[in-house]
């Protein structure tokens, strides 16, 4: 039981591909978040969603769509990447919205 | 501007010896303060929330104290393994519907042997 697991871990694509990151859950925590760690920014919020079919808008939501149709799972579709979404991408859960546990991480490089 | 300042950036300390890092914040009202521990290669682990000033916690050698204006995490007799970057982030009291956390750039913290 890994707690929150996300897939793949490392992902190469080219501007322009649709690329989905996977988030999957054990706790059935009703909270659901998805970050990207740059350097110089820190962690910025892109979607979080409250319980399955809940999802808003975080603070860089731009070329990102998310989707909650269970709540172990919260993927992450770049619709069409590009260079600016290279990044490292955390999926985090928690029962309430303080206290996050994080997953491993999604390392994003964008052709 | 709502904002978080972690210092200092880096911060190298003898094995055992004892240091704070500071986490000062800009909002207009604060529900609360939070410190994560992020090991390269891995995602933030999750330390201590603090919601008023005065309040503190604590766990191994670490403790996490709150002021109007800043939160010190301070290490007692370090070891080797609690090198790591240290992130606090704040939820303004107007976090509003994107439940936004404020997150500083962290403190990279190496405890030499």
């Amino acid at each position: 039981d890994a707690g929150i697991t996300q897939s793949p871990r490392y992902k190469i694509t080219e501007t322009g591909r649709q690329v989905t990151l996977m988030c999957h859950q054990t706790w059935s925590h009703s909270y659901m978040f998805w970050y990207r760690q740059d350097l110089g920014h820190g962690l910025r919020l892109i979607y979080y969603s409250a319980a399955a079919d809940i999802t808003d808008k975080g603070e860089v939501p731009d070329g990102y769509v998310v989707s909650r149709s269970k709540t172990e799972n919260f993927p992450l579709t770049l619709e069409s990447a590009t260079r600016s979404q290279t990044s490292v991408y955390f999926c985090a859960t928690g029962a309430d919205t303080d206290t996050q546990y994080f997953g491993p991480g999604t390392r994003l490089t964008v052709l | 501007e709502d904002q978080v300042t972690q210092s200092p950036e880096a911060l190298r300390l003898q094995e055992g010896e004892s240091s704070s890092l500071n986490c000062s914040y800009t909002v207009s009202g604060l529900r609360g303060l939070f410190w994560y521990r992020q090991d390269p290669g891995k995602g933030p682990e999750f330390l201590f929330t603090l919601y008023s000033a005065g309040e503190e916690k604590e766990k191994e050698r670490l403790k996490a104290t709150l002021t109007k204006k800043e939160s010190f995490l301070h290490i007692t007799a370090p070891k080797p393994e609690d090198s790591a970057t240290y992130l606090c982030a704040v939820r303004p009291l107007n976090a509003g519907n994107n439940r936004k956390l404020i997150w500083g750039l962290g403190t990279s913290l190496a405890v030499n042997p």
